[in-house]
């Protein structure tokens, strides 16, 4: 089992869709999660930390289970510009060196 | 500011060449990596420095070496490249791991592409 899971997709929402993710981990250690974007031959860029009480930004939500050892991100009133891949990452710890990347969700909003 | 600057962005090589990939960044991170992107794949990370002076390996180290040059700058060395290195090869940076200051995040070059035929 790959130690950070998500659906590759493509999802393909109108404009003004709701649209969620699921991501789930194996590592039970797994101390801090995260959001990250990445635009079609871009680099990574944060989105969002996941806190265990959930947390939201704008249109965007992230939500955490631990005990499911699940992670949601869901977007509400899609836009165009959302279209990217949405990748999940798991760190066990507080070192760099143990980030695990999902290998991402690609998201299309179509207009 | 600059942020994560990374050279060459593309580059064609012949199996057995070797080659050289830049990384500097201008953050005064202590903490830089190497990953790579394949298709399918989550990012690998490949090797990683947590401080000026040291460097370790990550979960796919093989046919790879580093050199922490300075704070500033992480380079990565394909000895002799293989076509299974062809991938798209991120540096990022981050505060010293383990401090109060980092939050987690990781700031990555825009990536350089690499083929090996």
């Amino acid at each position: 089992r790959k130690e950070v899971e998500q659906d590759p997709g493509p999802f393909n929402v109108p404009e003004g869709a709701t649209v969620a993710f699921n991501c789930t981990y194996s590592n039970s250690a797994s101390q801090s999660f995260f959001w990250y974007r990445q635009d079609c031959r871009k680099e990574p860029k944060l989105l969002m930390s996941v806190y265990s009480s959930g947390n939201e930004d704008g249109r965007f939500t992230a939500q955490l289970n631990r005990a499911s050892q699940y992670i949601s991100l869901l977007i509400r009133d899609s836009k165009l510009s959302d279209s990217a891949t949405y990748l999940c990452v798991v760190n066990a710890g507080n070192y760099g060196q143990n980030f695990v990347f999902g290998p991402g969700t690609r998201l299309s909003v179509l207009p | 500011n600059a942020g994560v600057t990374q050279t060459p962005k593309f580059q064609v090589l012949k199996t057995g060449q070797s080659m050289t990939l830049q990384c500097a960044q201008d953050m005064n991170h202590n903490s830089m990596y190497w990953y790579r992107q394949d298709p399918g794949m989550g990012l690998r990370l490949i090797y990683y420095s947590a401080s000026e002076g040291t460097t370790d390996k990550g979960e796919v180290p093989n046919g790879y070496n580093v050199s922490r040059l300075n704070k500033r700058e992480f380079s990565l060395r394909l000895e002799s490249a293989a076509p299974s290195q062809t991938s798209v090869y991120f540096c990022a940076s981050s505060e010293a791991m383990g401090s109060a200051a980092n939050t987690g995040e990781l700031f990555f070059g825009e990536g350089s592409r690499l083929t090996v035929l």
